[in-house]
């Protein structure tokens, strides 16, 4: 059964430097996700991204975070200068083509990349 | 606002029914989904329900939906060791997020 993959499993940063997470989508999916999972709390919506181009962000997405796909198969979250509250697990997901009947496809998410910032 | 909510914990016993209660918040919602999360993995799908339907069994699990008080339940029978773990609805808004609630955390005594 397709699946998404995450690399690292585990990443330990030092606060300021940049991080880049990485995804592989299943292979004809053509939306993405990043969320996060603060430890304890709940998953949060972060971007998503289609056609090439972030369809929608939240607040939490800012300036520091960027996304892409760079070869078709890969699709990166790249903080750019961590802080200690990035810490976190993050997640990433992919989704197929709604179909015309409406049904949609559901999001399958990786496993997850556990971020710790010292 | 945005919050999904859910009670925090529910504790059963082997061999009992759970249920589990998530309230939303986007009448056009179009699907709703329960996650199973075990300590330190990933999210689980374990079963969907598209909003004109009221009911969806899969089987030890009922899904129940009331759109007009935009509340999910999940119901677990013959609940298991195996089932403790933390569980979370979400509501999925267009194709592009997932708002996720607060989690349950279920306890099954043995």
């Amino acid at each position: 059964e397709p699946e998404v993959t995450q690399t690292p499993s585990h990443q330990v940063t030092q606060m300021g430097q940049e991080v880049i997470l990485r995804c592989v989508p299943i292979s004809n999916h053509l939306y993405f996700y990043w969320y996060r999972q603060i430890l304890g709390q709940k998953v949060e919506f972060l971007v998503s991204f289609y056609n090439n181009e972030i369809s929608e962000k939240s607040e939490i997405f800012d300036d520091q975070f960027s996304v892409e796909r760079p070869d078709g198969s890969n699709f990166t979250l790249k903080i750019r200068s961590t802080k200690l509250e990035d810490s976190a697990m993050y997640f990433c997901a992919s989704q197929g083509l709604w179909r015309d009947n409406g049904r949609g496809e559901t999001q399958y998410f990786g496993p997850g990349t556990r971020l710790l910032v010292l | 606002g945005e919050d999904v909510e859910q009670s925090l914990f529910l504790s059963v016993r082997e061999g009992d029914s759970s249920v589990i209660n998530c309230t939303y918040t986007d009448s056009s919602s179009t699907y709703l989904y329960w996650y199973k999360q075990e300590p330190g993995a990933g999210l689980q799908l374990l079963t969907y329900i598209f909003s004109n339907m009221d009911m969806k069994q899969d089987q030890r699990l009922t899904v129940l939906l009331n759109k007009k008080d935009k509340h999910l339940s999940l119901r677990i029978a013959d609940t298991q060791t195996g089932d403790s773990a933390i569980y979370f609805c979400a509501e999925s808004r267009g194709t592009y997020k997932y708002i996720f609630g607060t989690g349950t955390r279920l306890k099954v005594l043995a």
